[in-house]
């Protein structure tokens, strides 16, 4: 069974450094693209990024580009999505989802929650 | 940047047909998906490829994708479909998702 397991939720202050994680089981992690989406309170879905994780080439939205680090280690099938310097407006779930093309598994969410 | 327009809210009585577009420009050039999200709960892929269903969704999910427009069908449609719709494309590289259609069933 395919799943993607992310890291707990997350309570930070404004300034602070942050990594979250999503470890792939049931499939050759290698071989598809991970995906990261922000879903903010009660708003839609953002793509954020995405990174390959066999060689670990990244794109980026262009809105998200330079306030995050999308990052991957294939020898524990786990990808990260970072921040150097957390806002309160990080404030969102962040899901982590497979696919190159249509995201066909997803993390169940970590919630980070970003107040002084 | 590439944007997808959706309608914020469908509302459709039990047993009849739901149909959520997301407009685009020259959309239909693309592969469009469309994923289902119910409160509290992760995204999940009903149809990608415009029209293909993954394994275990009900046939009275379809969908297409032509011109500048993109549609989720839903047939036939239960209480249990009631949920947010997102449609999502690709721009070059960069993912792309629509706005979001909060689907009522009453």
């Amino acid at each position: 069974e395919v799943q993607l397991v992310q890291s707990g939720a997350e309570v930070k202050k404004p300034g602070e450094s942050l990594r979250i994680s999503c470890k792939g089981s049931g499939y050759r992690f290698t071989t598809y693209w991970i995906s990261w989406v922000r879903q903010m309170p009660g708003k839609g879905l953002e793509w954020m990024g995405r990174i390959d994780p066999s060689d670990s080439e990244t794109n980026y939205s262009p809105s998200f580009q330079g306030h995050v680090t999308i990052s991957a280690d294939k020898s524990i099938s786990t990808a990260y999505l970072q921040w150097s310097s957390l806002k309160a407006s990080d404030t969102a779930m962040y899901y982590c989802g497979r696919g190159d093309y249509s995201f066909d598994s997803w993390g169940q969410g970590t919630l980070v929650t970003v107040s002084s | 940047s590439y944007e997808l327009t959706q309608p914020p809210s469908v509302s459709v009585s039990p047993g009849q047909t739901a149909s959520i577009t997301c407009s685009g420009d020259k959309l239909g050039d693309k592969y469009v998906c469309w994923y289902q999200q119910k409160t509290g709960q992760s995204p999940v892929l009903v149809i990608y490829e415009d029209d293909k269903r993954p394994s275990g969704i009900p046939e009275r999910i379809s969908g297409s994708n032509s011109g500048s427009t993109a549609t989720l069908t839903i047939s036939g449609t239960q209480t249990i479909d009631e949920a947010d719709y997102y449609c999502q494309a690709w721009d070059s590289s960069a993912g792309v998702f629509g706005g979001g259609t909060k689907l009522t069933v009453l």
